[in-house]
């Protein structure tokens, strides 16, 4: 079966620090692989998406950047964290190809920047 | 650009009784998804449950069901003889079929159970 891994499960940075949240998932090829993040008390914002290696699409302009150096892992990045960083971040994979077929999530990072 | 709109941020119900969560949603589009996620104290998303919407008929997961009107664009969750376990952030999110990969949430709402 197919699991999906997500670290750290919490993560306090200073300002101006760099971040790396990574996710991997197992039991399946070519996922599609994305990031969200969740403020408090609200729904959840798609920040990155990919379709394959090296494909990554952005949908809001963020201090953030991800990467999918391998088929199943996919890293959300920062150079120099902002306060606004600050939030509930998860990864999710669904089956490349199937329309319509599920978005499974992580467990997620809660990241505070201080 | 498609909005998901949850009315209710808090709901309460009786254990072993039945609730019934409100989800609007704006589209031009006449073929996408429609989802319904858990969110537990845990944070962890969950799916619940799923409406395709070129089909009429309701999903139906055990105890949850959904009031899909398409003309109408609602899209409610009826959760039926509700647990304990049933306490949690319930998301209503909104997913086109035409190339786009996002999923589209609305902001939750609360739901408490009382035993």
């Amino acid at each position: 079966s197919q699991t999906i891994h997500q670290w750290p499960a919490t993560l306090v940075q200073p300002v101006g620090s760099p971040l790396s949240l990574e996710c991997t998932v197992e039991g399946t090829s070519n996922p599609n692989l994305y990031w969200y993040r969740q403020a408090a008390g609200r729904g959840l914002q798609l920040l990155f998406y990919s379709i394959g290696i090296d494909q990554i699409s952005s949908e809001v302009p963020q201090n953030l950047s991800a990467s999918r150096p391998q088929d199943r892992q996919f890293i959300l990045s920062s150079k120099k964290l902002l306060l606004s960083d600050s939030g509930f971040y998860l990864c999710a994979w669904r089956n490349g190809g199937i329309l319509g077929d599920i978005q499974y999530f992580g467990a997620g990072t809660r990241l505070s920047v201080l | 650009a498609q909005t998901v709109t949850q009315s209710q941020p808090e709901m309460s119900v009786q254990e072993a009784e039945t609730v019934t969560l409100s989800c609007t949603y704006d589209t031009s589009e006449s073929d996408y998804y429609l989802f319904w996620y858990k969110q537990p104290p845990s944070r962890q998303m969950i799916l619940v449950i799923r409406q395709e919407a070129y089909k009429q008929q309701n999903a139906t997961e055990n105890r949850f069901s959904v009031n899909f009107q398409k003309a109408a664009k609602s899209f409610s969750l009826k959760i039926s003889d509700s647990q304990l376990g049933d306490a949690a952030m319930y998301f209503c999110a909104y997913r086109s079929t035409f190339g786009n990969e996002k999923l589209t949430f609305g902001t939750g709402t609360r739901l408490t159970i009382i035993p």
